[in-house]
């Protein structure tokens, strides 16, 4: 399997703030990554495919840069709902796995 | 509209059996994959077993072979997930999600998991 790994694990940031999260591959994938969000009590949701493709209905100020082996979420500026966790995900090979996930939470 | 509901929550016995459901609407069922997704609790996210309800073909991660059995009943669009003989490592949150991606599954591709069902929790306790 593909080892998906996202650093940092979690972090604190204020609502406005520019954040970055970053997603490495145990093998290079090219741009076979996916991210998603995950609110509190609730279903993951798909925001970006193909590393950069940003789903529709998702705010542009989401963005997802990389190939490779390394990748990142990017959200432009915080809004209260953005407080969430974030996970990456390869679809590179057919046994898809997830990275432990990004927990975004409030200053 | 697309959607996945799934069933509520269930409590079971270790030992005991289990069958959860995934239903599809606003899309024409039988043309797309839908992946069970499992979330033990405080953890992250991995992938359990994937069908094809137009034909049942269906595929499980190495980590849940022998442990499950994914099913689809096509005239009312309907996956299933089960279990024969829980466990109490089995408490979890269970998702269904649709697979966007061709019929034809192959490495190297561009697919993703959406949308997701709302989740069914499952708790095996004695």
């Amino acid at each position: 399997d593909i080892q998906m790994t996202q650093s940092p694990s979690s972090l604190s940031a204020s609502v406005g703030d520019r954040v970055t999260i970053t997603c490495r591959s145990s093998q290079r994938i090219g741009s076979f990554l996916n991210w998603y969000q995950q609110r509190p009590g609730k279903a993951p949701k798909l925001l970006i495919y193909a590393a950069s493709s940003l789903q529709s209905g998702v705010p542009s100020r989401f963005s997802g840069s990389g190939s490779g082996t390394d990748f990142n979420l990017t959200i432009s500026s915080l809004l209260p709902e953005d407080f969430a966790t974030y996970y990456c995900q390869q679809s590179y090979i057919t046994s898809w796995t997830f990275a432990q996930g990004t927990k975004v939470e409030i200053k | 509209e697309v959607q996945l509901v799934q069933s509520g929550a269930e409590v079971r016995k270790p030992g005991e059996s289990l069958k959860i459901s995934c239903k599809g609407s606003g899309y024409t069922f039988t043309n797309y994959w839908i992946v069970w997704v499992r979330q033990m609790p405080g953890e992250g996210l991995e992938w359990m077993g994937i069908i094809y309800p137009g034909d049942s073909d269906t595929r499980y991660s190495p980590s849940f072979q022998g442990l499950i059995t994914v099913s689809a009943d096509k005239t009312i669009n309907t996956a299933y997930l089960q279990w024969s003989s829980l466990k109490a490592s089995d408490t979890a949150m269970y998702y269904c999600a649709r697979f966007g991606g061709p019929r034809l599954i192959s490495s190297a591709a561009y697919n993703w998991f959406d949308p997701w069902g709302q989740g069914t929790l499952v708790t095996v306790s004695s």
